[in-house]
């Protein structure tokens, strides 16, 4: 398989769940991203990993915890989550961090996962 | 972050016509970016311009990235239903990591 993966796709959960989100991108990038898509919003980013360690939380709440094991993988761990946190997560995965230095800046976005908390 | 005009808005149009669309900003950057997203998944890469005065294709899309590095416009030629969709611009950002995304082109292709 190849680019940027997300699984599941769809997932519903009541705010006192405990899920995670996981990504794999396959293009041998040392950079992934969570960005959070509300409708009618522009798109946020929250966490960024390069070579599997975290550069940048974006204040996000503790009920989302991100996690790289390796520069394939990234999982966000979601737990006590609220109605408003729902929304589309994408992961997106670049060869280095994204910084305007040209051919390396590019991001590769998954498919998402649509998240719906009750 | 830094602020992208997309334009237009929107644009309904009828299969087989062509389709321009653009984007403008005050800062000059390195990299212009074109996405198309659909609704319920991610933005996917359509073209990336690294160079300026660069003009792309892919497929029947062409993209440049404009000489004074503040601007870039997207080309669809024939267009056909399936290139409906949200089409967006994208720059690497002056601080942090984020992708700057232009508000969006909203496409739709009548048969």
């Amino acid at each position: 398989e190849t680019g940027v993966t997300q699984t599941p796709r769809h997932l519903v959960m009541g705010m006192t769940n405990k899920k995670s989100l996981k990504c794999e991108q396959h293009l041998g990038h040392n950079a992934m991203y969570w960005y959070k898509q509300s409708a009618k919003k522009p798109l946020e980013l929250m966490f960024v990993y390069s070579l599997e360690e975290r550069v940048e939380n974006n204040s996000v709440p503790s009920r989302f915890s991100p996690e790289c094991p390796n520069s394939s993988h990234l999982f966000l761990h979601l737990h006590t989550l609220q109605p408003e946190d729902s929304a589309l997560y994408l992961c997106a995965s670049s060869q280095e961090l994204t910084r305007g230095f040209g051919l390396t800046d590019t991001q590769y976005f998954g498919p998402g996962t649509r998240l719906t908390v009750l | 972050g830094q602020q992208l005009n997309q334009s237009p808005q929107s644009m309904f149009i009828q299969e087989g016509e062509d389709v321009s669309m653009n984007c403008t900003s005050s800062s000059i950057f390195n990299t212009w970016l074109w996405y198309k997203q659909e609704p319920g998944e991610g933005p996917v890469l359509l073209i990336a311009l690294y160079k300026a005065g660069e003009l792309t294709s892919n497929g029947r899309l062409t993209a440049q990235f404009g000489i004074t590095r503040k601007d870039s416009f997207l080309n669809i030629s024939a267009s056909i239903p399936s290139d409906v969709g949200i089409y967006f611009c994208a720059v690497p950002p002056n601080s942090g990591y984020a992708l700057n995304f232009g508000k969006g082109t909203s496409l739709l292709v009548t048969p």
